[in-house]
């Protein structure tokens, strides 16, 4: 079957700090791959996304890149600021699947000052 | 503006009572999705639409039910027969695609 596995957290960083949070996956075909955030209280929201092999999206400073080779899709930022502390999903579509995701157990990001 | 719109924000439920979370959408999408997330958890799928009046069970249906009456509606009922209904409810929508979700800002349910 599909699935997403995330890095665990939480993950706590100073502000203007390097991250990156590791996202691998398993899928029967080729998916398209997400990253989604979630801030307290909220709903997710769409942050990026990438639908083929090399593809890099990228949004606010974020940016991920789709690696067939090695299955994953990190997501990475080069300098955090207080308001991305959020908790982050990496998602996986499958055409197959009609729209219903596969959405790895979300990581929680905190940045102090 | 298109979005989904998610109601109430907060819900109290008593025992032995049946509650119904709204759920609307006005991006034209064919699928439609519930989630239940519980504290520093992920999303569990309650159930999914992919078309009007049809509709499948997720990972974790027992306990709910849902209707698919209309493609911008797909509301969700905890049943009495749900015993640990406490959770955040989150609903969500697409197209029947691999394109992304949409999300509403989620329904807080308590117990009384």
């Amino acid at each position: 079957g599909n699935s997403v596995t995330q890095m665990e957290g939480p993950v706590t960083l100073s502000e203007e700090a390097f991250l990156t949070i590791n996202c691998t996956y398993t899928a029967t075909g080729y998916p398209s791959l997400f990253w989604y955030v979630q801030y307290p209280g909220e709903g997710l929201q769409l942050l990026l996304k990438a639908t083929k092999a090399d593809d890099k999206g990228s949004n606010k400073g974020f940016e991920a890149t789709y690696r067939k080779e090695t299955t994953s899709f990190h997501l990475e930022k080069g300098s955090v600021q207080v308001s991305d502390s959020a908790v982050y999903f990496c998602a996986l579509n499958l055409n197959t699947n009609a729209g219903k995701s596969t959405f790895g157990d979300g990581t929680t990001l905190t940045v102090k000052p | 503006d298109g979005g989904i719109t998610q109601s109430p924000k907060y819900l109290f439920r008593k025992e032995g009572q049946n509650v119904t979370l709204s759920c609307e959408q006005n991006l034209n999408h064919d699928a439609m999705y519930w989630y239940r997330q519980d504290p520093g958890q992920g999303l569990r799928l309650i159930y999914y639409s992919q078309i009007v009046n049809d509709f499948q069970k997720g990972d974790i249906a027992e306990g709910y039910s849902v209707s698919r009456e209309k493609k911008e509606s797909f509301p969700l009922t905890v049943t009495s027969a749900q015993k640990n209904p406490t959770a955040f409810y989150l609903c969500a929508s697409s197209p029947r695609s691999n394109q992304p979700q949409h999300f509403g800002d989620g329904t807080r349910l308590s117990i009384l």
